[in-house]
């Protein structure tokens, strides 16, 4: 079975601490992966596409690295702010399943001023 | 940039209703989503299309049915409404299947059934 899993659920980090988000992932063979931040009671924002020939993805802050053979993806947010507080969710397009997406629970993310 | 609009932030309605959820999207795209989310379950899959008039069925399609008679609006129908089916629903749309296509969601509406 497909599937998407994100550890830890939860995280609280002071403002101005770099942390990592992680996603890992069960079969190897994908299109591509993308990350979404989606704040409370609203739709998701799109972050970072990574395809599945490439290693990583920058924006901003934000630091998406990509490996299919050990199934995993991180999101590095450099020097967090208050304003990063949101759930960032991680899913995968996996090749055969006809670019359906499949997601993660998601981390809720707490940057305390 | 792509929009995807949805037709309600939030929506009230009574069981047994029938409900009509509209979603537009501004660009060509030939893929069209709706999930729902909920607390501890995640975002779960409904019915998708490709392509004008064609339609899948996803994870949880039961009690649902879809509408896409037009290439930019895909209409997400409940057919009687149930209190079960409280819910944040939430649409998307993708280019295509290839490697760089990503997906784009619209607000989502929040879906009261008393």
């Amino acid at each position: 079975k497909q599937e998407v899993t994100q550890i830890p659920a939860a995280l609280s980090v002071p403002e101005g601490e770099n942390l990592v988000l992680n996603c890992s992932f069960t079969d190897s063979a994908i299109y591509n992966l993308q990350w979404f931040r989606q704040d409370p009671g609203k739709g998701l924002t799109s972050l970072l596409l990574i395809q599945s020939s490439q290693r990583e993805q920058t924006s901003g802050r934000l630091n998406a690295s990509l490996d299919k053979s050990s199934g995993r993806s991180t999101l590095y947010i450099a020097a967090s702010q208050p304003g990063d507080s949101a759930t960032y969710l991680c899913a995968v397009s996996f090749s055969g399943n006809t670019g359906k997406l499949i997601f993660g629970q998601g981390t809720t993310l707490q940057v305390k001023p | 940039d792509v929009k995807v609009t949805q037709s309600s932030r939030y929506l009230v309605k009574r069981t047994g209703e029938k409900v009509f959820l509209e979603c537009v999207q501004d660009m060509d795209h030939e893929n069209m989503f709706w999930y729902r989310q909920d607390p501890g379950l995640g975002l779960r899959l409904i019915y998708f299309s490709y392509d004008v008039k064609m339609k899948e069925k996803g994870d949880i399609p039961e009690g649902y049915s879809v509408s896409r008679e037009k290439k930019e609006r895909f209409s997400l129908i409940l057919e009687s409404a149930s209190t079960n089916q409280t819910s944040m629903y939430l649409c998307a749309s993708s280019l295509g299947w290839a490697f760089n296509y990503g997906y784009t969601f619209g607000s989502g509406t929040r879906l009261t059934v008393v």
